[in-house]
């Protein structure tokens, strides 16, 4: 069964660290780019970063400078690691596998985890 | 690039057709996807490419547009269709999401 499961999560307070994690199951891992999408409780979707089959990095421009992505395929895992943590970064973190099509054009995101929650709080 | 969709909610009764829009802020071709989202669960990736439906997706679904106007429409509505639309562009980075559309049973 294809699947991606998240963890890490959980409570910390601002200017903390916290490094989530994705772990994939079911598909050739190291094939395809991987994304992290946030959603504040009640709110809608917001793109986080991708990591590309390269290693190639992009984030939004919020996050730039304090969250790093990576991935580790020997392990079919891709991490977040997030430092100087605010509360607007308050979310659940969703990992998602990208779909490009044979000419490599970016469709979409067709695997979603069950998303892990981060909360930032003193 | 910003995506604006409409309605950001909407009432409809089994059987409705229901059609929501997405205007990007500047072109992106047909780099277009849309999402459903039921309460409680992640998102789920209904059709791609603008109008290309995702394999496993009733054919009730359907997309079209291109450049910077895009509409998802659901020809017929199902109790199991009641659930939050999102569109995202997939042109540029970083990539965005549009505000979201309730889809609420009337």
């Amino acid at each position: 069964e294809v699947q991606l499961v998240e963890s890490g999560g959980g409570l910390v307070q601002p200017g903390g660290s916290l490094r989530l994690s994705c772990a994939a199951s079911g598909f050739i891992f190291n094939s395809y780019d991987m994304h992290w999408v946030r959603q504040v409780t009640g709110k809608g979707l917001e793109w986080v970063s991708v990591i590309g089959t390269a290693g190639d990095a992009h984030y939004l421009d919020s996050v730039q400078g304090r969250f790093i992505i990576s991935r580790e395929n020997a392990k079919n895992s891709m991490y977040l690691q997030m430092n100087s943590l605010r509360a607007g970064d308050t979310a659940v973190y969703y990992c998602a596998r990208a779909v490009r099509s044979n000419f490599g054009v970016l469709y979409g995101m067709d695997i979603w985890g069950q998303g892990t929650t981060v909360t930032v709080s003193s | 690039i910003q995506l604006t969709q409409s309605p950001s909610s909407l009432s409809a009764s089994v059987g409705d057709r229901v059609t929501i829009t997405c205007r990007a802020s500047q072109g992106i071709s047909s780099y277009l996807a849309w999402y459903q989202q039921r309460p409680g669960k992640a998102p789920k990736l209904l059709i791609y490419a603008a109008s290309t439906l995702q394999s496993g997706v009733p054919s009730r679904f359907s997309g079209s547009g291109s450049g910077t106007d895009f509409t998802l429409t659901i020809s017929s509505l199902q109790p199991e269709d009641f659930a939050t639309y999102y569109c995202q562009q997939l042109n540029s980075y970083s990539l965005t999401f549009g505000g979201g559309t309730k889809v609420e049973i009337k």
